[in-house]
């Protein structure tokens, strides 16, 4: 089975900008969550997302959002890029949300905001 | 909001070596979960224990959550145990992540 995978794996963007990463599941997972890790602020979470649902959402303004489709596909969007938002972005998927299920988590996409 | 506080922040151990990492929290949280960062970035799930004692082959891990704690228990280390160990608790729909214990094993 392939595993998570995450695009781009590297990106550079100047501020002001938007930027839109990718995350596709394991096959016949259904729960997508995303992740923010930066020097500063360590890991943090963003969003996670159930059959199309956003379940649950961390601590970050409006500039960031994401959505769900239909084959558990995820894209996350940053818009009006910071400084601040360079990071290394991880999304991670389960077979359900919230519970047991092992969390498998894609390479992650670096993104760098000039 | 929640504070989660792990220690130690840095270990380094010898191979064959045991360890314990700890991860307190300041409230009521609904999950615990430990993830291993490997040196080139790759994020593992290692348990979901919001309470108990749960085992999976050197590792285990317990929490009391009603004294709002969690230890990783690492036994006869390897080098590939090199990393960062972090303890994130789900929190009012929110997940929290300490800061992480940087473990190395040395051969």
């Amino acid at each position: 089975k392939a595993g998570v995978t995450q695009t781009p794996r590297y990106l550079i963007k100047t501020r002001g900008q938007q930027v839109t990463l990718s995350c596709s599941p394991i096959s016949g997972h259904r729960s997508v969550s995303w992740y923010q890790q930066t020097p500063g602020q360590g890991l943090q979470f963003l969003f996670e997302y159930f059959s199309e649902t956003q379940r649950n959402k961390g601590n970050f303004p409006g500039r960031f959002s994401g959505r769900q489709f239909s084959n558990s596909r995820s894209e996350m969007n940053v818009s009006t890029l910071e400084l601040g938002d360079s990071a290394l972005y991880l999304c991670a998927s389960s077979l359900e949300a919230g519970g047991p299920d092992t969390q498998y988590f894609g390479p992650g996409t670096r993104l760098t905001v000039l | 909001g929640i504070q989660v506080e792990q220690s130690p922040p840095d270990l380094i151990l010898q191979e064959g070596a045991n360890s314990t990492l700890r991860c307190n929290f300041s409230d009521s949280v609904n999950n615990l979960q430990w993830f291993h960062q490997n040196p080139w970035g790759q994020l593992i799930n290692l348990f979901y224990i919001p309470s108990g004692t749960k085992q999976n082959g050197r590792l285990s891990a317990t929490t009391v959550a009603t004294e709002r704690y969690s230890l990783l228990y690492i036994s006869s280390s390897q080098t590939t145990d090199s990393g960062v160990y972090f303890c994130a608790v789900g929190y009012n729909n929110d997940m929290r992540f300490g800061a992480g214990t940087r473990l190395t094993v040395k051969p």
